[in-house]
């Protein structure tokens, strides 16, 4: 099955800064790339997503690159701010077949946004 | 109405106890999924409804029965649980079972089992 890396597991950062989270899946066959918040105690939210046709998606401060040859993707936020911090998922999945919308998640990473 | 709702939000049970864990969804969206989320884990699949038919049972053990009696609705029946199943149950849905389709989240039922 679809295993999916995320790094790192935890990050820190100022105010402004930028914060970059990796991850890599191992089937090639995987073809939608969403990305998803959770705030403590809240649902996961979905706050960018990249379809295999594509190699980068922006929405304001949060943009999403793809690298299919590595099978890697990564989720860049710029300007941050406190409200940022959360736990970030990536997430990866096959749109063909029998897939039946099912998401393989990565692990996670606890972002930490110090004013 | 563009939201996934669960009740309850919180329960507590007995090993020895039956509850039901419920959702709704008025978005028409005919994909509902359940999903297991442990502290500071990733939420992982337990069942997918598509079109009101169970397409996907992830080994899920039959102490955790699904069922889905019409496109809005999905319940999670609990029997016979461990304490090891204590954690947060989620439930999702998604226009269809076409993987492109954003899947929105409910809040959750915290479930306790002693």
């Amino acid at each position: 099955g679809e295993n999916v890396e995320q790094h790192p597991s935890t990050l820190s950062v100022q105010e402004g800064d930028s914060a970059v989270i990796k991850c890599t899946y191992s089937d090639s066959a995987s073809n939608y790339f969403p990305w998803y918040k959770q705030e403590l105690g809240k649902r996961p939210q979905l706050i960018i997503d990249i379809r295999s046709n594509v190699g980068e998606k922006k929405d304001q401060r949060i943009a999403v690159t793809l690298n299919k040859t590595a099978k890697h993707f990564s989720l860049h936020i710029t300007e941050t701010q406190p409200e940022d911090s959360a736990v970030y998922f990536c997430a990866v999945t096959n749109a063909g077949g029998t897939s039946y919308g099912k998401l393989t998640f990565g692990q996670g990473t606890i972002l930490t946004v110090h004013p | 109405d563009t939201e996934v709702t669960q009740t309850p939000k919180h329960l507590v049970m007995g090993m020895t106890n039956k509850k039901s864990l419920k959702c709704e969804q008025h978005m028409g969206h005919r994909a509902m999924y359940w999903y297991k989320q442990k502290a500071k884990k990733p939420p992982e699949l337990m069942f997918v409804y598509s079109y009101e038919k169970l397409s996907i049972n992830e080994s899920v053990p039959s102490r955790f029965s699904p069922e889905c009696p019409n496109s809005s609705l999905l319940n999670l029946h609990l029997h016979a649980l461990q304490p090891e199943d204590s954690a947060l149950y989620l439930c999702a849905s998604s226009q269809s079972g076409a993987s492109y389709n954003e899947q929105f989240f409910g809040p959750g039922t915290r479930l306790t089992v002693l």
